[in-house]
């Protein structure tokens, strides 16, 4: 089954304990992006990926890391998460050749007190 | 980075009624128009989409409009039914040089009551 996986699914952490969420696809896509989606403001692109050791900032990259070592994975790294990192995070993957189409993973809710 | 405007924010109708949402944005350079259902605790899923050379397209009871000229594109749902209920986003993004770059509306949460 095709799919975009994350883990884990719910997180609670304290500020500045280093953290990673996992994001894995199994549909070959080139594309790979993170968000995170806070009510009001809907979905902002963290930082995506357009191949493998290609990555660059979305809208707001600030406090976090990726990277891309392997096609099907790009995991999002905290190095020092602080209270307003506290949010719902998806993970997206697009093939990138004709459609734009994003599939999102299911979700990562943390929350860092 | 590229502004989408979406209103309105959110949208109570009767089932039965239709339901307009609409995106204006800024870059003339956008060519790829998507719009995504998320339905309450679930992810973003593609209900349809739209590119700069067509001005409309339908599926079923949903249909996406474009106005390049004007910078606005509309999400119409007709014959409302209660499970339409959810949030919806627009997006877009322009694929010839930015790709993987995709700019997201901050969403419509729309209400069908019975």
């Amino acid at each position: 089954e095709a799919q975009v996986t994350q883990n884990p699914r719910y997180l609670i952490t304290v500020t500045g304990k280093k953290l990673t969420v996992t994001c894995s696809q199994n549909m070959n896509h080139e594309y790979m992006s993170w968000y995170r989606q806070d009510p009001g403001l809907g979905l902002r692109q963290i930082y995506y990926s357009m191949n493998v050791e290609v990555t660059d900032k979305g809208d707001v990259p600030e406090g976090y890391k990726v990277s891309r070592k392997e096609k099907r994975n790009f995991p999002l790294i905290l190095e020092s998460p602080s209270p307003n990192q506290t949010s719902l995070y998806f993970c997206a993957s697009s093939s990138g050749l004709y459609t734009d189409t994003q599939y999102f993973g299911p979700g990562t809710r943390l929350t860092v007190l | 980075g590229e502004n989408v405007e979406q209103h309105p924010s959110t949208l109570s109708v009767q089932e039965g009624d239709s339901a307009v949402i609409k995106c204006t944005y800024s870059d003339s350079a956008s060519n790829y128009f998507p719009w995504y259902k998320q339905e309450l605790g679930k992810r973003p899923q593609l209900i349809i989409d739209i590119r700069s050379n067509v001005g409309e397209k339908k599926d079923q009871r949903i249909a996406v409009t474009l106005n390049k000229t004007a910078k606005h594109f509309s999400l119409h749902i007709t014959e409302t039914q209660p499970e339409d209920s959810a949030v919806y986003f627009c997006a877009l993004s322009d694929r010839g040089s930015t790709l993987g770059r995709l700019y997201f509306g901050r969403g419509t949460q729309l209400t069908v009551w019975p």
